[in-house]
């Protein structure tokens, strides 16, 4: 079955330490999309990737880092510079059609936690 | 910035019917609808492209109001199953970049 893996569920980090969240699709979408959410929010966007090795900011990029080398991956990396990670997590893809007009799918998430 | 939704949470009894709204300050191209349930991946509901069109599944609708950059998702005869929270996600002409709501916390009761 296609979708979205994303590893690993639960993520602790220490203090000082980068962490980095895998998300992996075999849906063969070019669109990939890396959100936050925290408790009783919304999400918000980090980063977003529309090819293979490119990608943008989104709102809240600051202390994030992404790559985007191979069309079915792209990770996210927590710095240490993001002093508030804990959060939720959560990946997406979606077919890159005319601009906005198609659904993303998303992956089960990974809940970070600091140490 | 981020859409308004309103009202924040509604709670129903089953059977009832619920209207959520989304609001944005920009002009858009599209409206995305998605649910989700705690702790779950967002489900994606339906999508509303600008031009005023309604859409339905099921015992699901929605509706664009491109003049007041306004959707609102209707929910008719509510099951046990409608409960989670509900996101409105948008996209301004032009972009791939997606806008989420503030989500509205919907709990059906038996």
């Amino acid at each position: 079955d296609g979708g979205i893996t994303q590893s690993p569920k639960y993520l602790f980090r220490k203090e000082g330490q980068n962490v980095t969240l895998s998300c992996e699709q075999n849906l063969n979408h070019d669109a990939m999309y890396w959100y936050r959410q925290d408790p009783g929010q919304g999400l918000r966007l980090i980063y977003y990737s529309q090819i293979v090795n490119d990608f943008q900011k989104g709102d809240i990029a600051e202390g994030y880092s992404v790559s985007r080398e191979k069309k079915e991956s792209f990770p996210l990396t927590v710095t240490s510079a993001q002093k508030n990670p804990t959060a939720f997590y959560l990946c997406a893809s979606s077919i890159v059609g005319g601009a906005g007009n198609q659904p993303q799918h998303f992956g089960d998430g990974t809940r970070l936690s600091i140490l | 910035q981020q859409p308004v939704q309103s009202p924040q949470a509604v709670i129903l009894r089953e059977g009832e019917d619920a209207v959520i709204n989304c609001s944005s300050s920009k002009a858009l191209y599209s409206v995305h609808w998605y649910r989700q349930k705690h702790g779950e991946a967002p489900v994606f509901l339906m999508i509303l492209l600008k031009g005023g069109e309604q859409k339905g599944h099921d015992k699901i609708s929605a509706s664009f109001n491109e003049k007041k950059q306004q959707s609102s998702l209707y929910l008719t005869a509510s099951q046990l199953s409608y409960s989670g929270t509900y996101f409105c996600g948008t996209a301004t002409s032009g972009t791939y970049k997606y806008i989420f709501g503030t989500g509205t916390r919907l709990k059906v009761l038996a």
